[in-house]
């Protein structure tokens, strides 16, 4: 059975300050593949990053970044300089052709 | 432009009713999926389909129903035997790799 959790239900900062949302991972596969997506209030998933299990650089995107240590099965996501539209619930999900999702960090930037 | 398209955004029904929610996506994937998200909660998936005239359940598929006549369509039908069906519905599609998953802009079922 996969597993996928997100320790933080909400995080609310202030903008420009840094926000690290942790996701922990339980799999029994050895190849798998990592993601993470990003719901605004509008409702609509947006893709954010896929990474798979053989893959352990970190990958920076702007001000988005990913941390993926295979070690402690961990793929943290952390968004510098937050900003006010970065206020979404972002979501980790496991998995290949099926995804099993985390519950889900809500995560508010106040102006 | 491509995408995935749900359709209606907001849909009522009666309690015995059984109702359908469309999902057509323009991608040319071969896979789509139907998750069900709660408040507060993450997304579960309740059926997908890898190629056309298959599908398979996923872990919440007792009281739905589904159909893949075409490529393109992916419909979900939620019957009355759904004792909760009030909830937020996403429809993805995924290319032959199957990696990563694109989402519609869901339907928001509320059942009175």
């Amino acid at each position: 059975a996969q597993k996928v959790t997100q320790a933080q239900t909400e995080i609310s900062v202030v903008e420009k300050e840094d926000v690290t949302l942790d996701c922990v991972y339980e799999t029994r596969d050895t190849t798998y593949y990592l993601f993470w997506y990003k719901q605004p209030p509008s409702g609509e998933l947006v893709f954010l990053i896929r990474r798979n299990s053989f893959d352990e650089q970190n990958e920076i995107s702007g001000r988005y970044s990913w941390n993926f240590q295979k070690s402690t099965s961990s793929f943290n996501f952390t968004i510098t300089a937050s900003q006010v539209v970065d206020s979404a619930v972002y979501f980790c999900a496991l998995g290949d052709y099926k995804l099993s999702f985390g519950a889900g960090t809500t995560v508010t930037v106040r102006a | 432009d491509g995408g995935i398209t749900q359709s209606p955004k907001y849909l009522f029904r009666k309690e015995g009713q059984n109702v359908t929610l469309s999902c057509e996506q323009n991608l040319n994937h071969d896979a789509m999926y139907w998750y069900r998200q709660d408040p507060g909660q993450g997304l579960r998936l309740i059926y997908y389909s890898q190629i056309v005239n298959d599908f398979q359940k996923g872990d919440i598929a007792e009281g739905y129903s589904v159909s893949r006549e075409k490529k393109e369509s992916f419909p979900l039908t939620v019957t009355s035997a759904q004792k909760n069906p009030t909830a937020f519905y996403l429809c993805a599609s995924a290319g032959r790799s199957h990696h990563e998953q694109y989402f519609g802009p869901g339907t928001r079922l509320t059942v009175t």
